[in-house]
C-alpha cells in the first residue's frame, strides 16, 4: 500500500520560497502514475497545484504556473514542490498525492504558514 | 481551462433525508469525475469515480450519476457520520480541478 509523507519548513517568510518534499513508499516513483501537489487554505477548499510524471513532464495550475516548480528524484523515490514569492495567501495545508487515474492516494498533509 | 462549479455551497438536512449535490463542468469531461468526502482535520476520502462507480468499502447510500457537464452525488438517507464537506474532481486532463465544495450538516 502506497504511503506518502510530506516534509519541509512549517514557516516561510513573505517573498521567500516554500519548499516541500514528498517521500514515497510502497510504490516506485517510476510507476505509471502522476505525482501531485494539492493545497487547502485554512477553512477553504482544495486547490490542485500541479503534477509530475517520472519522465519529468509537468503540468501546473495556470494560476500558479509562474511561481511553481515540481521536480522528481528517482534515486530517492521522492518528489518536491517549490513555490516562490509567497504571501500570506499561500498559507495552507499542502498535500502530496499519487494520482492513479481514477482516484488519489493522499499524504497526511503539512501546514505551511507564511509569516514574518 | 475547465471550471468545476458545485452547488449548493452548504446544506442542512435531517437524518434520513435524501441529499443531492451537483457539480457542473464548464466543458464536457465525459465521465472523468470523482467525488471526495472530507471530514474536519482529515484527508479527503474517495467515494465515487468514473462519475458513478462506488469505491470499495463506501456505503451504498452514496451514489453518483451524470456525464458530460452535469453530475450529481446523492446520499439516499443522510446519517450523522456523513457530516463533511464534499468535493467533485475532474481527472481527465490537467489542470485536474476540484469543485468549490459542499458542506453538509445535520439539521
Amino acid at each position: 500500500q502506497v504511503q506518502l509523507q510530506e516534509s519541509g519548513p512549517g514557516l516561510v517568510k513573505p517573498s521567500g520560497t516554500l519548499s516541500l518534499t514528498c517521500a514515497v513508499s510502497g510504490d516506485s516513483i517510476s510507476s505509471s502514475n502522476w505525482w501531485s501537489w494539492v493545497r487547502q487554505p485554512p477553512g477553504k477548499g482544495l486547490e490542485w497545484i500541479g503534477e509530475i510524471y517520472h519522465t519529468g513532464y509537468t503540468n501546473y495550475n495556470p494560476s500558479l504556473r509562474s511561481r511553481v516548480t515540481i521536480s522528481v528524484d528517482k534515486s530517492k523515490n521522492q518528489f518536491s514542490l517549490n513555490l516562490s514569492s509567497v504571501t500570506a495567501a499561500d498559507t495552507a495545508v499542502y498535500y502530496c498525492a499519487r494520482d492513479y487515474g481514477r482516484g488519489i492516494n493522499w499524504g497526511q498533509g503539512t501546514l505551511v504558514t507564511v509569516s514574518s | 481551462d475547465i471550471q468545476m462549479t458545485q452547488s449548493p455551497s452548504s446544506l442542512s438536512a435531517s437524518v434520513g433525508d435524501r441529499v443531492t449535490i451537483t457539480c457542473r463542468a464548464s466543458q464536457a469531461i465525459s465521465s472523468y469525475l470523482a467525488w471526495y468526502q472530507q471530514k474536519p482535520g482529515k484527508v479527503p476520502k474517495l467515494l465515487i469515480y468514473a462519475a458513478s462507480t462506488l469505491q470499495s468499502g463506501v456505503p451504498s447510500r452514496f451514489s453518483g450519476s451524470g456525464s458530460g457537464t452535469d453530475f450529481t452525488l446523492t446520499i439516499s438517507s443522510l446519517q450523522p457520520e456523513d457530516v463533511a464537506t464534499y468535493y467533485c474532481h475532474k481527472y481527465n486532463s490537467a489542470p485536474r480541478t476540484f469543485g468549490g465544495g459542499t458542506k453538509v450538516e445535520i439539521k
